[in-house]
């Protein structure tokens, strides 16, 4: 069975600084896909950015980057240069089996003006 | 490009009555489709998910039904709504990368808030 562990129920950024959302995962498929969703207040899901696991580069989407330290099944988004429309909730979820995604609780990040 | 609708946007059902939400998908043949609810500040929960027209696969026990009629519609039911089905239902389709088939990413619609009174 696949997991995706998000730890921090909530976070806070000052706007214009960085913040780092983590997540850990497991699977015992050795191919999969990593993803991070936002969730702002209308509540529409948005793909922010996708990891393919067999890829050893961090995937960049603009101010949106992740770090994927495969061995030790840890995935995490860093926002860069926070904006007043960043805050959302965040789901890590992760795709290791056919037709399946994985999600995680979520992690509610606030933007300090 | 692919668009994904979901009615109705709201809804409000005492309990007891019956539910029918509709979801479809515009741009796409042949998708893999996925009903999720989101309790209140809460994950996602998979209910159903099919991967063609009259497949299903229900992921938790309860008394909700879906179907799928056509290729690009999703229905989720139910015959007598109890209090515990109130939240927010997510219809997702997902994109499949031919190359690398273990990899699904999914597009959301804008989701159902259903209250049930």
């Amino acid at each position: 069975a696949q997991t995706v562990t998000q730890s921090q129920p909530e976070m806070s950024v000052q706007e214009a600084e960085t913040v780092t959302l983590s997540c850990t995962y497991d699977t015992s498929e050795s191919d999969y896909y990593l993803f991070w969703y936002k969730q702002p207040p209308s509540r529409q899901m948005i793909l922010v950015i996708r990891q393919e696991a067999y890829k050893q580069q961090n995937a960049t989407e603009n101010r949106f980057s992740v770090n994927f330290q495969k061995a030790a099944k840890s995935f995490s988004l860093k926002i860069s240069d926070s904006q007043l429309g960043d805050a959302a909730m965040y789901f890590c979820a992760l795709s290791g089996g056919y037709q399946k995604v994985t999600f995680g609780i979520g992690t509610k990040l606030q933007v300090i003006p | 490009s692919q668009t994904i609708h979901q009615w109705p946007a709201t809804l409000v059902q005492p309990v007891g009555s019956p539910l029918s939400l509709e979801c479809t998908v515009e741009g796409t043949s042949n998708p893999n489709l996925y009903w999720y609810r989101q309790a209140a500040g809460r994950g996602l929960q998979l209910l159903f998910y099919s991967v063609g027209i009259g497949q299903i696969s229900s992921e938790v026990p309860q008394n909700l039904s879906a179907s799928r009629p056509q290729d690009r519609q999703f229905i989720l039911s139910s015959k007598k709504l109890l209090l515990s089905d109130s939240g927010f239902y997510l219809c997702a389709w997902g994109g499949l990368d031919l190359t690398r088939p273990r990899g699904y990413e999914q597009y959301f619609g804008p989701g159902t808030r259903l209250t049930v009174t």
